[in-house]
């Protein structure tokens, strides 16, 4: 079936601009993941949605940052006047259920670069 | 705080070798850890996780608790095996199992 889909695969965009990165879990999974994976660092956690609600938003690195997943489903990364650190690629990963620990399913990434 | 740590950025060895990925975490609850896999343009994929005692690819790792140590590990190492491997922690008092990762192991086997 179809896994984890993350468009667009690759952003470029100017300081200060805003970027949105979509992600579509898997059909039926609950529990929506954010990582951000630096280059040459392990993944680093973001924000987890159990439905449509943010269950635990403590990795967001600041108030530029924020995701939304209005109908449980497909989730929107927002990043507000983008900065150079902010370039890293964006993972995205989906759960069953969030009590059956680690089954997370990866999407592609989007890679983003601000220049 | 919970974190993950793979000692080795690069681990080279020959075809058939023996080859041992170490990976330390620090945990104040009951951990729950995994490796992950990415290989050449694929996505991250679970390799294995400790409760399930099984081997995947020819890959074992086993939950040493008393090291706080999960190291994988397989006799006879296969060019295909060569990927970057993420050591990673949950557990029952984390937030909707959210995982730490380590910061990779970048496995090369050799002809």
């Amino acid at each position: 079936g179809a896994g984890v889909s993350q468009t667009p695969s690759n952003k470029v965009t100017e300081k200060g601009k805003y970027v949105e990165l979509r992600c579509d879990p898997i059909s039926g999974h609950t529990a929506l993941y954010w990582y951000r994976q630096s280059l040459g660092q392990g993944p680093e956690f973001l924000i987890y949605f159990q439905g449509t609600g943010a269950a635990d938003d403590s990795g967001l690195p600041n108030d530029r940052f924020f995701a939304v997943r209005p109908e449980g489903s497909v989730s929107t990364l927002k990043i507000q006047r983008t900065e150079r650190g902010d370039s890293a690629v964006y993972l995205c990963a989906s759960s069953l259920n969030p009590g059956q620990i680690g089954e997370q399913y990866f999407g592609p990434g989007t890679r983003l670069t601000v220049t | 705080a919970q974190r993950v740590t793979q000692p080795e950025k690069l681990l080279s060895v020959f075809k058939g070798a023996p080859v041992e990925l170490k990976c330390n975490y620090s945990y104040s609850g009951s951990p729950e850890l995994f490796w992950y896999v990415q290989y050449s343009r694929q996505r991250l994929q679970l390799l294995l996780r400790h409760i399930s005692r099984e081997s995947i690819k020819g890959f074992t790792a086993d939950l040493n608790k008393g090291e706080t140590s999960f190291h994988l590990k397989k006799p006879f190492a296969q060019e295909e095996d060569s990927a970057m491997y993420y050591c990673a922690l949950s557990g029952l008092e984390t937030s909707g199992s959210r995982l730490t990762f380590g910061e990779g192991t970048q496995l090369t086997v050799n002809p």
